[in-house]
Formats: C-alpha cells, sequence, structure tokens
C-alpha cells in the first residue's frame, strides 16, 4: 500500500530558527514526492517536487531512498511560513498521477 | 486567466438531499480530481478521471458520484448514501503522459455543511 506519514500535527518554532517537517513513505516502486502548502484563505499550492530539486522559499527536501524520507528544511523560518504543509507521493505502480497525501503539518511561526 | 474554478464557495445540504459541486478548469489538463480535506484527516481522495467520459473510484467513492462528459469540466455530486458529508473538498486537474507528474493544480474549494 502506498502510504504517506507525517508524525507532527503541529509544530511551533521561533522566527530565525530552523524548521524541519518530517515526512515518512511506503511504496513498493519509484516515488514521485512533492510537499504543498496551504497559507490561510489560500488555495493549495505545490511548493516543492523531488524530481526538480530545487530551493523554494528557501525550502528545500532531500529524496532519501534508504530511509524513504522527504523532509522539508529550512534553516531560518519566517512569520510568513506559518501555514499547513502536506507531503505527498505518486508513483508508477499507484497509477494514473494519482496523489496520496499525509495527513499535514500545521507550523506557526512565532514573532 | 488561467486557472481551476469550484463553486460554490459554501453550500448547505438538507438531509436526504443530493448536491453537486463544481469544477471547471481551463488549463488544458487531462486529469481532474475531487479530495475531501477534513481537519486531522489530511487529503483523501474521492474520484478521479484520467480522459473524458471515463472516471474512476478513489479511497473514499461511496455516497458520490462523478461524470466527465466535457474536458473542463468534472463535476461531483454527494449524494444522500453519503453518510457524513459535512467537509472541505477540493477539486485538482493536471497534465498527463511523459511519465512524470508534474503536481497538481488545486481550487479553492467548497465547503458543504448538513443542516
Amino acid at each position: 500500500a502506498q502510504r504517506v506519514t507525517q508524525p507532527e500535527k503541529l509544530l511551533s518554532v521561533f522566527k530565525g530558527a530552523p524548521v524541519e517537517l518530517k515526512c515518512n513513505y511506503s511504496y513498493s516502486g519509484s516515488p514521485e514526492l512533492f510537499w504543498y502548502v496551504q497559507y490561510s484563505r489560500q488555495r493549495l499550492q505545490l511548493l516543492l517536487r523531488h524530481i526538480s530539486r530545487e530551493s523554494i522559499k528557501g525550502f528545500t527536501a532531500d529524496l532519501n531512498k534508504g530511509e524513504t524520507s522527504f523532509h522539508l528544511k529550512k534553516p531560518f523560518a519566517q512569520e510568513e511560513d506559518s501555514a499547513m504543509y502536506y507531503c505527498a507521493l505518486s508513483g508508477r505502480y499507484y497509477g494514473n498521477n494519482r496523489l496520496a497525501f499525509g495527513k499535514g503539518n500545521q507550523v506557526v511561526v512565532i514573532p | 486567466d488561467g486557472g481551476i474554478t469550484q463553486s460554490p464557495k459554501y453550500l448547505f445540504r438538507k438531509e436526504g438531499q443530493n448536491v453537486t459541486l463544481s469544477c471547471e478548469q481551463n488549463l488544458n489538463h487531462d486529469a481532474m480530481y475531487w479530495y475531501r480535506q477534513d481537519p486531522g484527516q489530511g487529503l483523501r481522495l474521492i474520484y478521479y478521471s484520467q480522459i473524458v467520459n471515463d472516471f474512476q473510484k478513489g479511497d473514499i467513492a461511496e455516497g458520490y458520484s462523478v461524470s466527465r462528459e466535457k474536458k473542463e469540466s468534472f463535476p461531483l455530486t454527494v449524494t444522500s448514501a453519503q453518510k457524513n458529508p459535512t467537509a472541505f473538498y477540493l477539486c485538482a486537474s493536471t497534465l498527463t503522459g511523459q511519465g512524470t507528474n508534474y503536481g497538481y493544480t488545486f481550487g479553492s474549494g467548497t465547503r458543504l455543511t448538513v443542516v
């Protein structure tokens, strides 16, 4: 079964502190991993994909196939990073670009 | 202005009624999806469609129905058989093919409340 686990529901960090959101997955094939973000009163939007290997808004995520993880990191949190973050997975055998989402992390950045 | 539009934003349903949520996209995306978002549950897939006139059940399809008569449109009907329909419903679309997932574009959602 394809499964995405985000262990922490709520993460509070001080402005300027590092933030790391954990994501572990279970998938038998070759996965494609994503992070989505939902700011208050805005629609869910793609933050980054592991395939593109880019840094968006200072966030990075590295796919670790050995640990089946795709943790999201940012060295210095900003107040505008307060949002809901979802890790998601798709893969060839999951079929048809279906995305399986984790339950999400609520991030609160304290000024 | 390209995008994906969901309507209405808020919808109230009486017990025993069917209601239909609209989802329209002008991105020329092939695939469309319906998710349900509940607090603490993340997003759960209801139905999806890869091409016109074809759709597949997701993980929680019971009590829902869809149609895909046009590429641009993928309406979701919440039937009276859905026992707990109060939720936030998200529609999404994406390109398909070329062996990779480009990620989804999401609508702004419809909040359905049973009264």
